[in-house]
């Protein structure tokens, strides 16, 4: 079964500074990869996704992922934080090995960024 | 367009009672999904639909649990026998298709409260 680690419950940044959060996994098949945004009282915000092909995946708010099937890792990125950004972050992998349809999601990353 | 609505918005109930929590999807959305958030946890799968049948629904925790969807759009997810630990925010999700590669919009959720 699919399962996926967000190793940081916390992440603070200065405005304007490059930010990551970070996301391992672990499949049977090959994984599609997304990331979701999720601000107080609200649904969770498709940012991006990773399903085959180029390893830097370009998302929304400037957001982008990057891909590394070796250290079964797809952490997010942006290259200058804003304070807006701060939210609840997660991280989610379906397998091509597995028949079934549904996401499994990270536990999250609180992204706080400080101005 | 609009997106996935839930509601209600907040249900506070006792222990014992009976609950219906609605989903609208996006128009056209073919597949349906039911999640449960916990505080400081991600989303756990619940229920999949395509069309008007469950497909999966490995993820229901037992048997009080149930979700429908008669006529392939709106879907209610029904909790019998309430119980203080099914108290979550309860997320409902929807995709143009059931094809792995698509990104699921999720809805506002719904936070029930069982005292």
């Amino acid at each position: 079964a699919q399962s996926v680690a967000q190793p940081e419950d916390q992440v603070n940044v200065a405005e304007g500074n490059p930010l990551t959060v970070k996301c391992t996994y672990s499949v049977s098949g090959n994984p599609y990869l997304f990331w979701y945004v999720q601000y107080p009282n609200r649904g969770l915000q498709f940012l991006l996704k990773y399903i085959t092909g180029d390893n830097l995946v370009k998302g929304s708010y400037g957001f982008e992922a990057e891909f590394n099937k070796s250290q079964t890792s797809f952490h997010l990125k942006k290259p200058s934080a804003l304070v807006s950004d701060s939210a609840l972050y997660f991280c989610a992998v379906r397998d091509t090995g597995d028949y079934g349809q549904n996401f499994v999601f990270g536990p999250g990353t609180r992204l706080s960024v400080l101005p | 367009g609009a997106g996935v609505s839930q509601t209600p918005s907040n249900k506070v109930t006792e222990k014992g009672k009976y609950v219906e929590l609605r989903c609208d999807p996006i128009s056209g959305h073919t597949a349906l999904y039911w999640y449960r958030q916990s505080l400081g946890q991600g989303p756990e799968f619940l229920i999949y639909f395509q069309g008007t049948g469950a497909a999966d629904d490995s993820g229901l925790p037992n048997d009080r649990f149930f979700a429908v969807r008669p006529e392939g759009s709106v879907s209610t997810l029904k909790i019998q026998r309430t119980e203080r630990g099914d108290s979550a925010v309860y997320l409902c999700a929807s995709s143009l298709g059931a094809g792995v590669m698509n990104e699921q919009f999720f809805g506002p959720g719904t936070r029930l409260t069982v005292l």
